[in-house]
């Protein structure tokens, strides 16, 4: 079985640009989470989404958005990029609501804003 | 909230054992993982414990107090390629998304 997939792995934008960073879950898995990892912050929960709708959410400005397709990939979008957001985001996919449902992720995309 | 804590870093010795400690705070109690991550990967699923006890899976095993509050991580037989970072995660609330501690670097010198 093919893992979680991000594209892309690495990114370099400049403050006040967007960008968009996509995740393909494991086959059959159809929750999609995306974490933010900082070496100060660690990881934190950015927001979930499952059958296509959110439904949890961390604690991130609006500027931090996500959609999930029929087909579950997973795309997140940052708005008016800032240089706090320069991190690993990470995503990671589950088939929820089975024990432990615990979450696999994918290699993560590196982005740097300059 | 939830509330996480586990030591920052922690080194050992090859070949010896190594106990990563994890204290939580958290309301609706629902499950703790353990995740390890090497530097620049993804961090890989190590064990569940929802009831109290010692979950054993070969050289590692996780051990679980709720009443307490408090969990750990035993890594025994200590090889140079469990140097990474390990992460205890807590589940609470009905959610099933878990929230991460900060992680506790672990060094393994020969």
């Amino acid at each position: 079985k093919a893992g979680v997939t991000q594209t892309p792995r690495y990114l370099i934008k400049t403050r006040g640009q967007q960008v968009t960073l996509s995740c393909s879950p494991i086959s059959g898995h159809r929750s999609v989470s995306w974490y933010q990892q900082t070496p100060g912050q660690g990881l934190q929960f950015l927001f979930e989404y499952f059958s296509e709708t959110q439904r949890n959410k961390g604690n991130f400005p609006g500027r931090f958005s996500g959609r999930q397709f029929s087909n579950s990939r997973s795309e997140m979008n940052v708005s008016t990029l800032e240089l706090g957001d320069s991190a690993l985001y990470l995503c990671a996919s589950s088939v929820r609501g089975q024990n432990p449902n615990e979450q696999f992720f994918g290699p993560g995309t590196r982005l740097t804003v300059l | 909230g939830q509330n996480i804590d586990q030591p920052t870093e922690m080194t050992a010795t090859e070949g010896a054992i190594v106990q990563i400690n994890c204290t939580y705070q958290t309301s609706g109690f629902n499950g703790l993982f353990w995740y390890q991550q090497h530097a620049g990967e993804a961090p890989t699923f190590l064990s569940y414990n929802v009831l109290d006890g010692l979950e054993e899976k070969g050289r590692f095993s996780s051990f679980l107090s709720r009443s307490k509050g408090y969990s750990y991580l035993l890594l025994k037989e200590l090889q140079m390629k469990d140097s990474a970072s390990y992460l205890c995660a807590v589940r609470s609330g009905g959610s099933y998304i878990p929230t991460f501690g900060r992680g506790t670097s672990l060094i393994v010198h020969p």
